[in-house]
């Protein structure tokens, strides 16, 4: 596609229900990265896929947070068991060829996720 | 442990004058750092980058300087336009215990008519 594509754009959810965020990179693009920012907050890393190797999932908070990469291309990040705290504003970037180039990163919208 | 930081919330500026946003760093593995611009319910552009090489690239109305020395980096908008007016985020890359893109807290911008 044109840009990095995420869905859904908002979503509201109750406290202790799971949640599914997806991403759809730009066609080719091998790294693939997550962050997300909460209110007045920096943006956070959350996880990074680079082509096959294995993702860094050094910034996910807890493990209610989890990331796949199906394919290579189009990622999913859930959360279970929300909780108010993880309020924010997930964003999904996506880069040609990953970290080890100098390159920028190309950020879809990102999803409004609000835990009641 | 903040590793990239911009200690300005906020800044407000005149259109037609310069617009400097400030960006500091602690470690020193890094070496590519870049500047974003964010609107409210977008994702963050890309401005401009530069490479621990170089002190300065220019392109357009904005420039970034590079102080290693100083662990320091500044986005220069000149002249600033209304349309600036948007949240900042420097970011820096380079060995951090991994390899990622960390970002600054950002700086809301706001251009005066």
């Amino acid at each position: 596609g044109a840009g990095v594509s995420q869905s859904p754009s908002n979503k509201v959810t109750e406290k202790g229900k799971d949640v599914e965020l997806r991403c759809d990179p730009i066609s080719g693009h091998t790294a693939l990265y997550w962050y997300r920012q909460s209110l007045g907050q920096g943006l956070e890393f959350l996880i990074y896929f680079q082509g096959n190797s294995a993702p860094d999932k050094s910034g996910l908070p807890s493990d209610r947070f989890s990331a796949e990469r199906t394919g290579g291309s189009v990622s999913t990040l859930t959360i279970q068991r929300t909780q108010q705290e993880d309020s924010a504003v997930y964003l999904c970037a996506s880069s040609p060829k990953g970290v080890l180039r100098n390159e920028k990163l190309f950020f879809g919208s990102g999803t409004q996720l609000s835990v009641l | 442990d903040q590793q990239v930081k911009q200690n300005s919330p906020s800044l407000s500026v005149q259109e037609g004058r310069i617009s400097i946003l400030n960006c500091d760093y602690t470690n020193s593995m890094f070496d590519y750092f870049l500047w974003y611009k964010k609107y409210p319910a977008e994702g963050p552009t890309f401005l401009i980058s530069i490479s621990s090489i170089k002190d300065k690239n220019e392109d357009g109305r904005f420039t970034v300087f590079l102080n290693k020395s100083a662990k320091h980096l500044s986005l220069h908008i000149v002249p600033s336009q209304p349309g600036d007016s948007a949240v900042y985020f420097c970011a820096a890359k380079g060995f951090s215990g991994t390899y990622k893109y960390i970002f600054g807290t950002g700086t809301r911008l706001k251009v005066l008519a």
